[in-house]
């Protein structure tokens, strides 16, 4: 069974950059069959999908963050990453790390999920 | 890319069929049948409960179905049970292969 496991600093100051890490356990980040993914979630709002990345090395974000975004993967260690840079409050959110089914765009195992609170 | 627009809110009594709308646009829901569902208890990560408009996967319950119309996709969830009381979003393979999500709808179980 798939896990993913988000891990990264709780606190950013703003015009930082937001550094988060996923874990992935039982599933490899080599198989080409899937794009690692993150989603984040605004305090008592709905979700909003920041990027993928597949083993190819290809990435693709949401317009609205792209400028901001980066995803890289790690497959020596099993983890991925996001950054994301000139953060504000608006920032502040749960980010999720997720598995995307590579060309049937469905989330098929998620991490528990990670508040990042942006604030000096 | 604009968010997929869903119902806030939808309630029922426990046994009805309730039904939750996915409205988007000829960009996303309306030319890939790319649509999934996932379900969403407070302080939890979402489910996944449909994929690929219509199907479930291993271990969701058949009470919960999928369907998509023109630009519109739709969950229906039948039999209603208190267990069902969460927050639902639909998701679509949008332009550039993105993804979109609707803004959630809450489900209260009367």
């Amino acid at each position: 069974q798939v896990q993913l496991q988000e891990s990264g600093p709780g606190l950013v100051k703003p015009s930082q950059t937001l550094s988060l890490t996923c874990s992935v356990s039982g599933g490899s980040l080599s198989s080409g069959d899937y794009w690692w993914s993150w989603i984040r979630q605004h305090p008592g709002k709905g979700l909003e999908w920041i990027g993928y990345m597949h083993y190819s090395g290809n990435t693709h974000y949401n317009p609205s963050l792209k400028s901001r975004v980066e995803i890289s993967l790690d497959t020596p260690k099993n983890q991925f990453s996001l950054k994301l840079t000139s953060v504000t409050a608006a920032d502040t959110a749960v980010y999720f790390c997720a598995r995307e089914k590579g060309g049937a765009y469905f989330l098929d195992h998620w991490g528990q999920g990670t508040l990042v609170t942006v604030s000096s | 890319q604009s968010a997929l627009t869903q119902p806030a809110s939808v309630s029922g009594s426990p046994g009805q069929s309730i039904t939750i709308s996915c409205n988007g646009t000829s960009s996303d829901v309306g030319i890939y049948n790319l649509v999934s569902w996932y379900q969403q208890y407070p302080g939890t990560f979402p489910r996944l409960i449909i994929y690929a408009v219509t199907r479930r996967p291993s271990g969701v319950s058949m009470r919960f179905s999928g369907s998509r119309s023109g630009n519109t996709a739709s969950l229906t969830i039948s039999g209603l049970q208190a267990e069902d009381e969460a927050d639902y979003y639909c998701c679509s393979k949008a332009g550039g292969d993105t993804l979109v999500f609707g803004g959630g709808t809450r489900v209260t179980v009367l």
